[in-house]
């Protein structure tokens, strides 16, 4: 079983479009991660969210919305979908506690025409 | 936030072994030193992790300076398979909001 599955792993859209990227844990998590990596390959943290509850929001854009219908799963939707949002993006899950490692998932490859 | 420096980019020759060195001298008494490691084309990947003593695992070493301002991981035998980018990151341990912010990281080169 996979520890923290994304789907879709791959995703091109054109501009304008809303889509959503999947993610769930199986481990027991109470806290999930979203980040961004760009081309230039840097990782950076989107959003964090403990017991379904957001703890961190970085200056992301409000086209960006997660939602966490469960400590399990943490779901990233995207409206209005704009070339500079072509990216990866990782799904990450761990205990809440700094002394825990996190587990990613494989990422999505988002690309928008 | 405590941040960490580690060099852009280190080469190693297969079968020897790696010092990445990582510096964090803002580090506070409850910050855990945490590695990861991101693969071409996978997500990051846990390394190993420790608070004050070295840390031993099947993966890698990690050696904390005394005063815990730096760190080194360690990759005792270097194979191809280690080529990737190491990142060293702080974890607060109860603090919320400063968990898992990436550094650019070490992008390592094992030589055959």
């Amino acid at each position: 079983d996979t520890a923290v599955s994304q789907t879709p792993k791959y995703l091109v859209t054109q501009m304008g479009n809303d889509k959503s990227i999947k993610c769930e844990q199986n481990l027991g998590h109470d806290t999930m991660y979203w980040y961004k990596q760009d081309s230039k390959k840097f990782l950076k943290i989107m959003f964090s969210y403990n017991n379904k509850e957001l703890i961190i929001n970085e200056t992301v854009p409000n086209r960006f919305s997660p939602k966490s219908p469960d400590k399990a799963h943490l779901n990233l939707h995207i409206n209005s979908l704009e070339l500079g949002d072509s990216a990866v993006y990782f799904c990450a899950s761990s205990y809440l506690q700094g002394n825990t490692e996190a587990f990613f998932g494989q990422g999505t490859r988002l690309t928008v025409v | 936030d405590a941040k960490t420096t580690q060099p852009n980019s280190m080469e190693s020759n297969e079968e020897e072994p790696v010092h990445l060195p990582c510096n964090h001298s803002t580090i506070s008494g409850t910050d855990y030193i945490h590695w990861y490691r991101q693969l071409p084309s996978q997500g990051p990947e846990y390394v190993i992790h420790g608070l004050t003593s070295n840390v031993n695992n099947r993966m890698a070493s990690l050696a904390i300076a005394e005063d815990r301002k730096s760190s080194t991981l360690i990759l005792h035998r270097a194979t191809l398979r280690d080529a990737a980018v190491y990142y060293c990151i702080l974890r607060a341990f109860d603090n919320y909001g400063q968990n898992f912010v990436f550094g650019p990281g070490t992008r390592l080169s094992v030589l055959p």
